[in-house]
């Protein structure tokens, strides 16, 4: 258990809706960041967030938004849903020596 | 911009052998981190490993040790002892200060008995 978690496990959904993953960071991290695993791919990186302050920004689509609330819990935002969003969504929070530590995921599924 | 390549797409052992998984990088900077990060079938991405560039000596993790070669920009993994558990797609990944890992594609590793 790497202390980060994420809600839900699993979406499934339709094209076109509006869904929210949520990520809580690890006890005392204050960075927050978020990746896409698409099938049989490696780990793009989305967005990340530190105490609250957007920090940096991957290849996110303006259709996704993101924001870190003030108890450091994490929310991320994929409106117009298309399938080839279908993937999985990683958050992690990393240690002071650059170790970043992941959530188990939340698998979205857009039919 | 920073890359990292895996070359190997796939990999097959017997169960104690000894396997190693390639992985290059690319980059200007002098001052960075390596891990290489495991994903079994559960999805979990799991740190396996980490090495700072400023450090000569290469890491290691019980069976797990990795072989770096700045120069080169070359960081392989090397799993001795080699168990069933280890089915994975292990992942080489970059960083930078406090920023986004840089992943490379991935290395699919089967264990068989």
């Amino acid at each position: 258990d790497s202390g980060v978690t994420q809600t839900p496990k699993h979406l499934i959904t339709a094209t076109g809706q509006r869904v929210t993953l949520r990520c809580s960071p690890r006890s005392g991290d204050l960075s927050v960041y978020w990746y896409q695993q698409s099938l049989d791919q490696g780990l793009q990186f989305l967005i990340q967030y530190y105490n609250g302050e957007e920090r940096a920004k991957g290849n996110i689509l303006e259709r996704f938004s993101a924001q870190q609330f003030p108890d450091l819990h994490s929310e991320l935002n994929l409106s117009s849903l298309e399938l080839g969003d279908s993937a999985l969504y990683f958050c992690a929070s990393d240690s002071p020596n650059n170790e970043q530590f992941f959530g188990p995921g939340t698998r979205l599924t857009v039919l | 911009a920073q890359t990292v390549t895996q070359s190997q797409p796939e990999m097959s052992v017997q169960e104690a052998e000894t396997v190693t998984l390639s992985c290059t990088y690319d980059t200007s900077e002098s001052n960075y981190y390596l891990f290489w990060y495991k994903q079994p079938p559960s999805r979990q991405m799991i740190l396996v490993i980490r090495q700072e560039a400023y450090k000569q000596q290469n890491a290691t993790e019980n069976r797990f040790s990795v072989n770096f070669q700045k120069a080169a920009k070359s960081f392989s993994l090397k799993i001795s002892d080699s168990q069933l558990g280890d089915t994975a797609m292990y992942f080489c990944a970059f960083i930078q200060g406090a920023q986004k890992l840089v992943f490379g594609q991935g290395t699919r590793l089967t264990i068989n008995p």
